[in-house]
């Protein structure tokens, strides 16, 4: 079946412009990650999605990142103000949940290059 | 608090001789473990996982892990490494609820032919 489908796949923006990064994850997955992968580090946790519960944006950097995700399907992240520190490749994961520690689907993710 | 570390960034073997890889976690809670591999260009794959079950955990690949509480470890580990082994691999701890995935920040593994 599909698996999760992030767009764009590469996007370039100048410093000062506002982005959006989509995630489509798996049918019928009710729990939705947003992270970031800096350049040869590892994934730094930004916010999560599970059903209609209020988001965790507790690794949310700073207020100029936002997410929203449309009921159990799809979410977008935006980043307002791009700096160049934001560079990195955007991961968005789906799992079922609901009582157990289920995987995560991870997409193939967005590189955001901030010029 | 969930955290996990990951001890060596770049481990180097070679072609047919066993991998190990290693991982130690901290956790305020009973954890669940797994570890994750991302070849280049691609997108994060579940290699295995640990959820209180089994301590001893088979995955993909021929790739095992075995949970050591008495260590706080979860090391991954493979008898012979195959060149499409060569990846960066990533170690993750999460709370029982598991709603907060903690990652290590990744092993490197090369394989020399």
């Amino acid at each position: 079946g599909a698996g999760v489908s992030q767009s764009p796949s590469n996007k370039v923006t100048e410093k000062g412009k506002d982005v959006e990064l989509r995630c489509d994850p798996i049918s019928g997955h009710t729990a939705l990650y947003w992270y970031r992968q800096r350049l040869g580090q590892g994934l730094e946790f930004l916010i999560y999605f599970q059903g209609n519960s209020a988001p965790d944006k507790s690794g949310l950097p700073s207020d100029r990142f936002s997410a929203e995700r449309t009921g159990e399907s799809v979410s977008t992240l935006t980043i307002q103000r791009t700096q160049q520190e934001d560079s990195a490749v955007y991961l968005c994961a789906s799992s079922l949940s609901g009582g157990e520690v289920y995987e995560q689907y991870f997409g193939p993710g967005t590189r955001l290059t901030v010029t | 608090a969930q955290s996990v570390t990951q001890l060596d960034s770049h481990v180097s073997v070679s072609e047919g001789t066993p991998v190990l890889l290693r991982c130690n976690y901290s956790s305020s809670y009973s954890p669940s473990l797994f570890w994750y591999v991302q070849h280049p260009n691609k997108g994060l794959q579940l290699l295995l996982k640990y959820t209180s079950a089994a301590t001893l955990v088979k995955g993909i690949n021929g790739f095992e892990a075995e949970f050591k509480k008495s260590e706080t470890s979860f090391h991954l580990t493979k008898p012979s490494a195959h060149m499409s082994d060569a990846a960066e691999y990533f170690c993750v701890v999460s709370a029982p609820w598991g709603n907060q995935f903690y990652f290590g920040t990744g092993t490197s593994l090369t394989v020399i032919p």
